[in-house]
């Protein structure tokens, strides 16, 4: 199985702040590389897919790059309705699915 | 839009059956390059996908490994939904259910969960 890493765990940031998220992949899953936002009690919602692609309706404060092993989310000019814990997920073993463990992002 | 309602109970006895449904709204389960899943969410395990169902000239369906021998996903087109089985159920199950739609390797739209507990 692919195993997914992400970093850091948690982070604290204000608003108005620029995070960045780190997500390894175990070995090479090209562009196959997807971001989620959850929130308490909700399903995970999708914001970027195929690494860099905005999800329709998404902000674009919401950005992400890399390829192969390393990739990076960034949210820029952070907002309040952004505190959420964020997922990378790789598309590479279709069907199978896996996701990193998740990064919380706190308020200040 | 497309709309995933999920249902089934909350509570299941270990060794017994853990069966939930999602219904679909907006979409066709026999669209093709969609995927229909099942995730599920707990704090030891995080997010965890168990397996899928599909059409694509034919009909395809995957299990993952850890849930191989114990996990059914069936389909009925009639009334546009699937379904989950999980077998032999242990406190380890004990997790947040998830209906999925997989469109471009990612998972687009999402049921609204179903909290299943695994105990006597």
């Amino acid at each position: 199985d692919i195993q997914m890493t992400q970093s850091p765990s948690s982070v604290s940031a204000s608003v108005g702040d620029t995070v960045t998220i780190t997500c390894r992949a175990s070995q090479d899953i090209s562009k196959w590389l997807a971001w989620y936002q959850q929130k308490p009690g909700k399903a995970p919602n999708l914001l970027i897919y195929a690494t860099s692609n905005l999800q329709s309706g998404v902000p674009s404060r919401f950005t992400g790059s890399g390829s192969g092993t390393s990739f990076t989310f960034t949210i820029s000019s952070l907002q309040p309705e952004d505190f959420a814990t964020y997922y990378c997920q790789q598309g590479d073993s279709f069907p199978r699915f896996t996701f990193g463990g998740g990064t919380r992002v706190e308020i200040k | 839009q497309v709309q995933l309602q999920q249902s089934g109970p909350g509570l299941v006895k270990p060794s017994q059956t853990l069966s939930l449904t999602c219904a679909i709204s907006g979409d066709s389960i026999s669209s093709n390059s969609v995927a229909w899943n099942w995730i599920r969410q707990s704090p030891s395990r995080g997010l965890e996908w168990l397996g899928r169902t599909s059409y694509a000239s034919k009909w395809y369906i995957d299990y993952a490994e850890s849930v191989k021998g114990r996990i059914t996903i069936n389909r009925d087109t009639s009334k546009n939904q699937f379904s989950l089985q999980l077998n032999s159920v242990t406190p380890e199950d004990t997790a947040v259910y998830f209906c999925a739609r997989g469109s471009f390797r990612a998972i687009d739209v999402w049921g609204q969960g179903t909290t299943v507990t695994v105990s006597s």
